[in-house]
Order: structure tokens, then C-alpha cells, then sequence
């Protein structure tokens, strides 16, 4: 079964230390992973996918196929960079379907 | 360019009643999603459209059902609420099916009471 884990409900770190979400992921196939970010008050948005490789906002990711996961982290937090984080998972090709993990909400302290 | 737009933001029904929600892409996409968003289930798939066809279907009971019109405008609707349908639906829109990125609207709180 597909299936997407965040371990942590809630992350709470000070300004300027490093951060890590952690997501780990089932699937038997070739996923695609995504992080998704919720700001207060909006909407939800994409932060990064693993097949881009790209870092947004200083955030990176990387799948590991191996442990089967795709933790999000971030070398030094600011506090824009509080809130609730969601990793997703595309287990079918040509498919929207996205398969969500539970969040994890950041706290960044001043 | 105009986000995904959903309509109502917010409503209340009764138990029992039905109820449509509707979702305007991106000027340009051709599929919506739509999904569920409740604190004890979190984010859940409902199902997809695309080209006016429901490509994909998640685990949601017959009540649940939507369309997509020619414009890719969509609409889903519930039948006979129950309590438990009390959540944030949230639409999202892709170019194309699958593959790209994913668009999501602001959601329609609706309260079943």
C-alpha cells in the first residue's frame, strides 16, 4: 500500500538552527515526492519536488531510496519558515493523485 | 494569471442535505483534483478530472461524486451529509494529468451540523 509518514507532529527549533522534517514513504514502484507548505492563512503550495533537485527558499531534499525516505531540511530556520509542512508522494504515472503524510507544523522561535 | 478559485469559502448544512462545491482552474489547466482535508484524516484524495473524465477515484463512498465541464471548470458534490463530511475541500489543478505541478485553491469550509 502507499502510504506517507511524518513522524513528528510538531518541530520547534530557534532562529538559525538547521532543520530537518523527516517523511518516509511505501511504495513498490518509482515514486515522485513532493514537499508542500501551508502558510497561515494560505493556501497550500508546492515547495520542492525530487525530481528537480532544486533547493527553494534554502530548503533541499533528497530521496533515498534506499531508507525510502525524503526529509526536508534547511541549514539555518528563519521564522517566515514557520508553518505546516506536508510531503506528498505520486505513485502512478499521469496521475494527480498525490498521497499526503499527516504534516508537520514548524515552529521557529526568535 | 488567476489562482485556482472555489466557491463557497465557507458553508453550513444540515444533516442530510446535499451539497456542491465548485472549482475554477487555472486559465489553461485541463485537470482538477480535489481532496479532503479534516484534523483526524489529514489530506485525502476524492478523485481527478480530466478532459471531462474521472480518471482516478479515491477510497470515498458513493455520496461523493463530482464533473468536470467542457471550460475544465469542476464541481463536486455530496449527498446526504453526515457529520463526519465536516472538512476543508480543497480543489487543485495541473496543465495535464499527472507529472507537473499541482495548484491548489484556497478550499470550501463546510460544516455539516
Amino acid at each position: 500500500a502507499q502510504r506517507v509518514t511524518q513522524p513528528e507532529k510538531l518541530l520547534s527549533v530557534f532562529k538559525g538552527a538547521p532543520v530537518e522534517l523527516k517523511c518516509n514513504y511505501s511504495y513498490s514502484g518509482s515514486p515522485e515526492l513532493f514537499w508542500y507548505v501551508q502558510y497561515s492563512r494560505q493556501r497550500l503550495q508546492l515547495l520542492l519536488r525530487h525530481i528537480s533537485r532544486e533547493s527553494i527558499k534554502g530548503f533541499t531534499a533528497d530521496l533515498n531510496k534506499g531508507e525510502t525516505s525524503f526529509h526536508l531540511k534547511k541549514p539555518f530556520a528563519q521564522e517566515e519558515d514557520s508553518a505546516m509542512y506536508y510531503c506528498a508522494l505520486s505513485g502512478i504515472s499521469n496521475t494527480g493523485k498525490l498521497i499526503f503524510g499527516q504534516g508537520t507544523t514548524l515552529q521557529v522561535k526568535p | 494569471k488567476a489562482g485556482v478559485t472555489q466557491t463557497p469559502r465557507y458553508l453550513i448544512k444540515t444533516r442530510g442535505q446535499q451539497v456542491t462545491l465548485s472549482c475554477s482552474p487555472i486559465s489553461g489547466h485541463r485537470s482538477v483534483s480535489w481532496y479532503q482535508q479534516t484534523p483526524g484524516q489529514g489530506l485525502q484524495f476524492l478523485f481527478e478530472y480530466f478532459s471531462e473524465t474521472q480518471r482516478n477515484k479515491g477510497n470515498f463512498p458513493g455520496r461523493f461524486s463530482g464533473r468536470q465541464f467542457s471550460n475544465s471548470r469542476s464541481e463536486m458534490n455530496v449527498s446526504t451529509l453526515e457529520l463526519g463530511d465536516s472538512a476543508l475541500y480543497l480543489c487543485a489543478s495541473s496543465l495535464k494529468q499527472g507529472g507537473n505541478t499541482i495548484y491548489f485553491g484556497e478550499g470550501s469550509w463546510l460544516t455539516v451540523v
